[in-house]
């Protein structure tokens, strides 16, 4: 299986300023036929499900505010959200879908206002 | 609006059975696999279950730590997936979340749509 970590574990942002997360996965995620990265990023707020943000490593979801960006290729990845908001305050994940099952998530890295 | 909604969680004993139903509604429910994931209180996301749509065979795939013990289903006519679930353990103990899956090639797929979850605890 491939594991997923991600680091931090947390961090605290002051609003309007920059976040970024990383996600390292534990072999490549990259399809050499594709040339695609099979990583997906989600954002889950307190007492909510999972929302998807970001697929592919870099491609936004449809609404998701363009504040949001993903990276990375192979094994490492990186989530940034360029100006934080408040309404940003939530816990981010990273998934692979590469080499499935199962699909494995990183443990997550908790956001905070500073 | 596309909206997946889970029932059927409730308070358990170990070892007794229980039936999850996702109810899906604003696509057409057969075009897509579906999954099952679970959170335990505090924890962070585990997957589950997946079962393929009927134009890819219908077939199913388990997380090792339920294999054996459940069971996930689809009624295309009615677009809702299932998950039934015997010999439950304390450490089944989480909120489900039904998903839709997208981008998929095989089971490579990454989870657009969630729903909000039913709770499902098992304690004597």
């Amino acid at each position: 299986d491939i594991v997923m970590t991600q680091s931090p574990d947390s961090l605290a942002v002051s609003l309007g300023e920059r976040a970024t997360i990383n996600c390292k996965s534990s072999q490549s995620v990259l399809s050499s036929s594709n040339s695609k990265n099979y990583l997906a990023w989600y954002q889950q707020k307190s007492g909510q499900p999972p929302k998807l943000l970001i697929y592919w490593a870099s491609t936004r979801e449809s609404g998701v505010p363009d504040r949001f960006s993903g990276s990375g290729s192979g094994t490492d990845f990186t989530l940034t959200i360029s100006s934080l908001q408040a309404e940003d305050v939530a816990v981010y994940y990273c998934q692979q879908y590469y080499s499935t099952p199962p699909f494995t998530f990183g443990p997550g890295t908790k956001v905070d206002i500073k | 609006e596309v909206q997946l909604v889970e029932s059927g969680g409730g308070l358990v004993q170990p070892g007794r059975s229980l039936r999850l139903s996702c109810a899906a509604s604003g696509f057409t429910f057969g075009d897509y696999s579906m999954n099952w994931f679970r959170q335990a209180p505090g924890k962070g996301l585990e997957w589950v279950s997946f079962i393929r749509s009927e134009a890819y065979g219908g077939t199913t795939e388990y997380a090792a730590s339920v294999k054996g013990r459940f069971t996930m289903s689809r009624d295309d006519s009615n677009s809702i997936a299932y998950l039934q679930m015997t010999s439950l353990k304390t450490e089944d103990t989480a909120v489900y979340y039904c998903t839709r899956a997208r981008g998929c090639s095989s089971i490579s797929c990454y989870m657009d749509v969630w729903g909000k979850g039913t709770t499902v605890t098992v304690s004597s």
